[in-house]
């Protein structure tokens, strides 16, 4: 059964930093890994998705980072700033069709200005 | 793209009834997701459809619960009796198997108490 396990469970960071996020997963046979973000009391938002044969993805501030063979996957946020405080969440799938995610229990970001 | 419309928001009821949450996937996606978040397990995958046919309802907590897709464009997850420990947020997700590198859409959620 795939675990996926997401370090450290809360981060208190001044603006302006750099920081990781960090995921990590038992199973390493999966099919893609997708980094989203959820707001409280809202929905999840897709920030990035790596496919098993990329190492890694940017979008903006945000670079994803997928070491499949160690089971490990980073999230890297550059320059954060008090609108990036959310709770951040890592999630596996396996199969190729129509597959099941599995979620990480996620990081709950705040960045303080 | 509307993204994918849940309703309701928020769904505030009383022990023993019934309760049904809706979901409308994004156009042209043909795998729709239904998962259940709380403080104590998280996000769990409660039921998926893969072009209307239900795949996998393993999670799926008991008889109580029932999901249903008659269109590629409309699904529901019945809950009937409710009780308290249905309490959560049900998200609905949808995605394309033939477009993997979009990934998984979720809606806003529906907020649901049961008292």
């Amino acid at each position: 059964k795939q675990e996926v396990t997401q370090i450290p469970a809360a981060l208190s960071v001044p603006e302006g930093e750099n920081l990781v996020l960090n995921c990590s997963f038992t199973d390493s046979a999966i099919y893609n890994l997708q980094w989203f973000r959820q707001d409280p009391g809202k929905g999840l938002t897709s920030l990035l998705l790596i496919q098993s044969s990329q190492r890694e993805q940017t979008s903006g501030r945000l670079n994803a980072s997928l070491d499949k063979s160690s089971g490990r996957s980073t999230l890297y946020i550059a320059a954060s700033q008090p609108g990036d405080s959310a709770t951040y969440l890592c999630a596996v799938s396996r199969e190729t069709s129509g597959s099941r995610l599995t979620f990480g229990e996620g990081t709950q970001l705040t960045v303080n200005p | 793209d509307a993204g994918v419309i849940q309703s309701p928001r928020h769904e505030v009821t009383e022990m023993g009834q019934e309760v049904t949450l809706r979901c409308k996937p994004i156009s042209g996606h043909n795998s729709l997701f239904w998962y259940r978040q709380t403080m104590m397990r998280g996000l769990e995958l409660l039921i998926y459809f893969n072009n209307n046919v239900p795949i996998d309802d393993s999670g799926m907590p008991e008889d109580r619960f029932s999901a249903k897709m008659p269109n590629a464009s409309f699904s529901t997850l019945k809950i009937q009796p409710s009780e308290p420990r249905d309490s959560a947020v049900y998200f609905c997700a949808s995605r394309s198997t033939g477009r993997p590198n979009y990934g998984y859409t979720f809606g806003s959620g529906t907020r649901l108490t049961v008292v």
